[in-house]
C-alpha cells in the first residue's frame, strides 16, 4: 500500500502570496489531519477532516483553511503569507477519527516565505 | 504553559544503554501517541496508548492514566535510534492533538 504523499515537497513564496498544499492519504483512510512544525513552536495541530467535513480546528488564524475531497485527498491553503508561516507542513491520515486511531504521516512540505 | 511536558529535552547515551523518555499531560485524554522524527522531517508513529503497556521490539511504552504520565523506554539502544521522540495527546473533549516539545536522542557508538 502506498504511504501518505504530499506535494509539493519544497516551496518558496514571498510575503502576501497564497499557497496551496496537497495531501493524498493512504487508500481507505478517510481522516486527514494537518500540522505545522516550526523550530520555535514545535508541532501544532491545524485541522482535521473526515468524509469531506472539518471535524476539528486548531488555534490558527482564518488565513489557514483546508478542504477534503470525496476521494479523501485534502488540500490546505494559506492566504496572505507571512514570514512566520515558514514551516514544515505535515499531513497524516488514519482510517477514522477516533482518538485511538494510529496516524500515518506524510513526508511534509517545507515552505519558505521570503 | 504547555499542556504536554516532555523530559529530558536532550539525551545522549552510549550504545547499549537503557533509555527512558517521560511525558506528562494536564487533562483527560482519549489517547497518547509516541512519535519518532528522524533528521529530514519524516515522522513515524511508534505507539498509540490509552492504557497499560505496549512493546514493539526494543521499544516499550507505558501509560498511567491516574497520574497523567507516560514513558517510552528503549532497551539496548543503537545509533539508529538517534532521533527526536515526540509525545502527542488527544484530549478526551475536543479531540485535538497537543504535542510535547520533543526529546532529542543521540546514541553514540
Amino acid at each position: 500500500k502506498a504511504g501518505v504523499t504530499q506535494t509539493p515537497r519544497y516551496l518558496i513564496k514571498t510575503r502576501g502570496q497564497q499557497v496551496t498544499l496537497s495531501c493524498s492519504p493512504i487508500s481507505g483512510h478517510r481522516s486527514v489531519s494537518w500540522y505545522q512544525q516550526t523550530p520555535g513552536q514545535g508541532l501544532q495541530f491545524l485541522f482535521e477532516y473526515f468524509s469531506e467535513t472539518q471535524r476539528n480546528k486548531g488555534n490558527f488564524p482564518g488565513r489557514f483553511s483546508g478542504r477534503q475531497f470525496s476521494n479523501s485527498r485534502s488540500e490546505m491553503n494559506v492566504s496572505t503569507l507571512e514570514l512566520g508561516d515558514s514551516a514544515l507542513y505535515l499531513c497524516a491520515s488514519s482510517i477514522g477519527t477516533g482518538g485511538e486511531e494510529t496516524q500515518y504521516f506524510g513526508p511534509g512540505t517545507r515552505l519558505l516565505v521570503l | 504553559k504547555n499542556e504536554v511536558e516532555q523530559s529530558p529535552q536532550n539525551l545522549t547515551a552510549q550504545e547499549g544503554e537503557f533509555i527512558t523518555i517521560n511525558c506528562s499531560y494536564s487533562v483527560g485524554i482519549s489517547a497518547l501517541h509516541w512519535l519518532q522524527q528522524h533528521p529530514g522531517g519524516g515522522i513515524v508513529s511508534l505507539f498509540m496508548l490509552s492504557s497499560g503497556k505496549k512493546k514493539h521490539g526494543r521499544l516499550i511504552a507505558t501509560i498511567n492514566i491516574q497520574e497523567k504520565h507516560s514513558s517510552l523506554h528503549i532497551t539496548a539502544s543503537h545509533p539508529r535510534d538517534s532521533a527526536v521522540y515526540i509525545c502527542a495527546v488527544r484530549w478526551a473533549s475536543g479531540n485535538q492533538f497537543y504535542f510535547g516539545t520533543g526529546t532529542s536522542l543521540t546514541v553514540i557508538p
